[in-house]
């Protein structure tokens, strides 16, 4: 079966400072999912990802996939308070709808 | 344009009581999923439903647990006997279509069972 492993597991930065989080697949991804989801709330949709070497921006987010598409990145430029939470990428195996998550990544930035 | 809609946001029930945790999906949207938070633990799906189908179920729990989208209405996660174990955050997403389409997520019911 297909898993999904994110890293780092947690990361603090300093407000204004540049990040990545990394989501490495076991096997080839069809449809790569980002997501945020603060405390106690709900996942936030980002970013989906389809073909090999596809990029997507929204504001100050960039997510990439790696042409071999088993691994995508997620990139925060300039980061703030608002960008704090736990980032998830999320796949979906057998494209029936069916998504598997990633274990997370929390990010806290310091003001 | 409202969001998936999910109710309550918070459910405490006694061991052995029922809990119903109801989902209404985006507009325009006919493809719901649920899945679970344990807590320590990642999200983890649960079932996948059309209205008045069950296309996938391959993550509900064997006992005690259904889950129904009726032709009109929310989508329905039922657990029965509900046991200490069930505690967690059950989320409700939903999709335009199958697949590749992005799926949209409620807020969450985060189930207590004392």
């Amino acid at each position: 079966s297909q898993e999904l492993e994110q890293s780092p597991q947690s990361l603090i930065v300093q407000e204004g400072k540049n990040l990545t989080i990394n989501c490495t697949s076991s096997k080839t991804l069809y449809g790569l999912y980002w997501y945020k989801q603060k405390y106690g709330e709900g996942l936030i949709f980002l970013m989906m990802l389809q073909k090999g070497g596809e990029e997507k921006s929204h504001e100050k987010i960039t997510a990439k996939l790696d042409e071999k598409k088993q691994q995508s990145s997620l990139h925060i430029t300039a980061s703030q308070p608002s960008h704090a939470g736990i980032y998830l990428c999320g796949a979906d195996p057998n494209q029936g709808g069916k998504l598997i998550f990633g274990q997370g990544t929390e990010l806290s930035v310091k003001p | 344009n409202a969001g998936v809609m999910q109710n309550p946001r918070h459910l405490v029930r006694r061991r052995g009581q029922e809990a119903r945790l109801r989902c209404s999906p985006m507009k325009g949207h006919s493809h719901v999923y649920w899945y679970r938070q344990l807590p320590e633990e990642g999200l983890k799906f649960m079932v996948y439903l059309q209205k008045e189908n069950i296309i996938d179920e391959s993550g509900m729990p064997k006992e005690r647990f259904s889950a129904e989208f009726p032709k009109e209405g929310p989508s329905i996660l039922r657990i029965q006997q509900v046991v200490r174990g069930d505690s967690a955050a059950y989320f409700c997403a939903s999709s335009p279509g199958a697949g590749s389409y992005e799926q949209y997520f409620g807020p969450g019911t985060r189930l207590t069972v004392t």
